[in-house]
């Protein structure tokens, strides 16, 4: 069974740029997570969906940030414009529903310039 | 706000020994605390996980050992070996009914183990 899948791997743009990561997760896994984790860090909640609904983006800079999860499956997270402080690692994490264990995927390593 | 606090920042254990790192929480809602293993270039994998109702949990090489009222948990990997170099990270969450809420995570530990 495959794991979640991110892409892209690796994303090097300059500030004021856009960007926009994708996020497969688990087949089955209703609940889908955006974390960021900044170098030498942990991983810090961005948004949560359940389904198609985010059900807490609290964390969310919604100024430069957006999320969306159409279907319910795939979810692409966005920056635009890109600030040098948003260098770091976006992963994008998906549970089943009622499940503590969140599948965390590899991530995507942005490099803002 | 750091709801989780980890220690240390850094760990080098020779093959063998006893690896611990140490967690302490603030939020009293925090029902499930599960540890996570991160390899270089990979996502975090969840490793092991406790819930108060126990003092200690163990799988394998690997053991939680939680204290309430102190608010701390903490890992001890056993004989720990090369294969375990890794960065470990405590986290901490609310399990509501019907599905998980946020981790919380700590800032992790870079255990190094030596030959």
């Amino acid at each position: 069974e495959a794991g979640v899948v991110q892409s892209p791997r690796y994303k090097i743009i300059e500030k004021k740029q856009p960007v926009a990561f994708w996020c497969n997760p688990i087949s089955g896994h209703n609940t889908l997570y955006w974390y960021r984790q900044n170098l030498g860090q942990g991983p810090e909640l961005l948004i949560r969906y359940e389904n198609e609904e985010a059900v807490d983006d609290s964390q969310l800079p919604k100024d430069r940030f957006s999320a969306e999860r159409l279907k319910g499956v795939d979810s692409t997270l966005k920056i635009q414009p890109a600030e040098l402080g948003d260098s770091a690692v976006y992963l994008c994490a998906s549970s089943l529903p009622g499940d503590t264990e969140a599948f965390f995927g590899q991530g995507t390593r942005l490099t803002v310039v | 706000q750091q709801q989780v606090k980890q220690s240390p920042q850094s760990l080098i254990v020779q093959k063998g020994g006893i690896s611990i790192i140490n967690c302490a929480y603030e939020n009293t809602a925090f029902d499930y605390f599960p540890w996570y293993q991160q390899f270089p270039g990979k996502g975090p994998a969840l490793l092991i996980a406790i819930r108060p109702d126990v003092s200690e949990k163990k799988e394998g090489r690997f053991t939680i050992s939680f204290n309430k009222s102190a608010k701390q948990f903490s890992l001890h990997i056993m004989d720990s070996q090369p294969g375990d170099s890794a960065t470990y990270f405590c986290a901490a969450t609310t399990v509501n009914t019907g599905t998980a809420s946020k981790l919380t995570f700590g800032t992790g530990t870079r255990l190094q183990v030596t030959l």
